[in-house]
């Protein structure tokens, strides 16, 4: 039980589907975010939110569109995805935002995403 | 531009001292965290430095210099399990953002 919960684990999608990443916390976090990982490339932020409200975005293509209900759940919306999507998309949280102490973030083990 | 630039990959021995070093520019620079990532799992956190020095966690231990935009993760006596990608991560300004480098594997011989 890692405290942050992803689903699902592998995603297979053509270009024109829609699907939706999902992550779950039950750390009692404020924070949460979403990362893309490929392969020998650095941990590509992608948005950051604190008490729900989305405090970053780095120039994420608005083909990825993240949701945030409440401080324990956060979508990733995706829709006319690329073949460069594919990746490793990853979900932390951590008690605060980035720069508030050092509260270091937990991450969930990611949804593997191919894109045909 | 904030590199973060640490060596692609590191082999060592099993019951060995290795030591990953990890270079940041300094501007706006705000604390630095150490993550190890195992295949196919999620990171996990090992350490955090915002002060100048080192911090020891058992096997793990950790430096910084602000002044060098230098960190460094040092793992004594090494096990089979250490082989990971390990990255080292910066924060930049308050309320900024964490800024990843793109990660050693360390490999682990016997």
């Amino acid at each position: 039980e890692t405290g942050v919960t992803q689903t699902p684990r592998h995603l297979v999608m053509g270009m024109t589907n829609k699907k939706s990443l999902k992550c779950e916390q039950h750390l009692g976090h404020n924070a949460m975010y979403w990362y893309k990982q490929s392969a020998k490339k650095p941990l590509e932020l992608m948005f950051v939110y604190s008490l729900e409200e989305r405090v970053e975005n780095n120039s994420v293509p608005s083909r990825f569109s993240p949701e945030c209900p409440n401080s324990s759940h956060l979508f990733l919306h995706l829709h006319t995805l690329q073949p460069e999507d594919s990746a490793l998309y990853l979900c932390a949280s951590s008690q605060e935002a980035p720069g508030q102490g050092g509260q270091p973030q937990h991450f969930g083990d990611g949804t593997r995403l191919s894109i045909l | 531009g904030q590199n973060i630039d640490q060596p692609t990959e590191m082999t060592a021995t099993e019951g060995a001292i290795v030591q990953i070093n990890c270079t940041y520019q300094t501007s706006g620079f705000n604390g630095l965290f150490w993550y190890q990532q195992h295949a196919g799992e999620a990171p996990t956190f090992l350490s955090y430095n915002v002060l100048d020095g080192l911090e020891e966690k058992g096997r793990f231990s950790s430096f910084l210099s602000r002044s060098k935009g230098y960190s460094y993760l040092l793992l004594k006596e090494l096990q089979m399990k250490d082989s990971a990608s390990y990255f080292c991560a910066v924060v930049y300004n308050q309320g900024g953002k964490l800024i990843f480098g793109q990660g050693t594997e360390l490999s682990v011989k016997p």
